[in-house]
């Protein structure tokens, strides 16, 4: 079948670095996303890996290894604004996105 | 980045009647359009997938008669929700995915919250 694991909440420290882990199994693969969503609104676009290695987009990284079936979002110099939910994707062999339940992500001053 | 847009942002109705919701990609051709719910506190859940010019693919669960999508044209789909009751009160967001794009990210329109009375 196919599933997606992400940590249902994480807490961190303004200015800190938090590390949102991902497993994925899905029917063929396409590329895994990394969505952010704040409460009450629609989910944005953060980030896209499809090839292993990391990609580095400002604050937030992004990292694969399609071998294991990982990923993890990295967030650096945390803000207050970065408290939202956390959804990782994984795009399947049909390209339809295979979502996880979401990190909800608590920074604390 | 493209844009998708949602209409009404909210609407609350009574029992029984109809609701109908718009999406549209205003800046570029979204070959497939998902539709999706999310109830407080839970993860999106994919009701369908409409391709333009076809019958919408509906998820396990999700009854087609209740929720009637069409996707007209390569910019607009619309889901209307049929008989509407109160266990339908969600927040539905649409997505529309551009077939020009390098990798096939799904942008997502700001979302519709439904309340059934």
């Amino acid at each position: 079948g196919q599933n997606i694991d992400q940590p249902t909440e994480m807490t961190a420290t303004e200015g800190a670095i938090v590390q949102i882990n991902c497993t994925y199994q899905t029917s063929g693969f396409n590329g895994l996303f990394w969505y952010q969503q704040h409460a009450g609104e629609a989910p944005t676009f953060l980030s896209y890996n499809v090839l292993d290695g990391l990609e580095e987009k400002g604050r937030f990284s992004s990292f694969l290894s399609r071998s294991k079936g990982y990923s993890y979002l990295l967030l650096k110099e945390l803000q207050m604004k970065d408290s939202a939910s956390y959804l990782c994707a994984s795009m399947d062999s049909n390209y339809q996105l295979i979502w996880g339940a979401g990190t909800k992500l608590i920074i604390k001053p | 980045g493209a844009v998708v847009s949602q209409h009404p942002s909210w609407v609350i109705c009574k029992s029984g009647t109809s609701v109908k919701i718009e999406c549209r990609s205003l800046d570029f051709q979204a070959t497939t359009m998902f539709w999706y719910r999310q109830f407080p506190k839970q993860s999106l859940m994919l009701m369908a997938t409409s391709n333009e010019g076809s019958k919408a693919t509906y998820e396990q669960g999700v009854e087609k008669d209740k929720f009637l999508i069409n996707h007209a044209s390569l910019t607009l789909s619309t889901l209307t929700v049929t008989s509407a009751h109160p266990e339908d009160s969600s927040f539905y967001i649409c997505s529309a995915r551009d077939g020009g794009a390098d990798h096939n990210e799904q942008f997502f329109g700001p979302g519709t919250r439904l309340t059934v009375l």
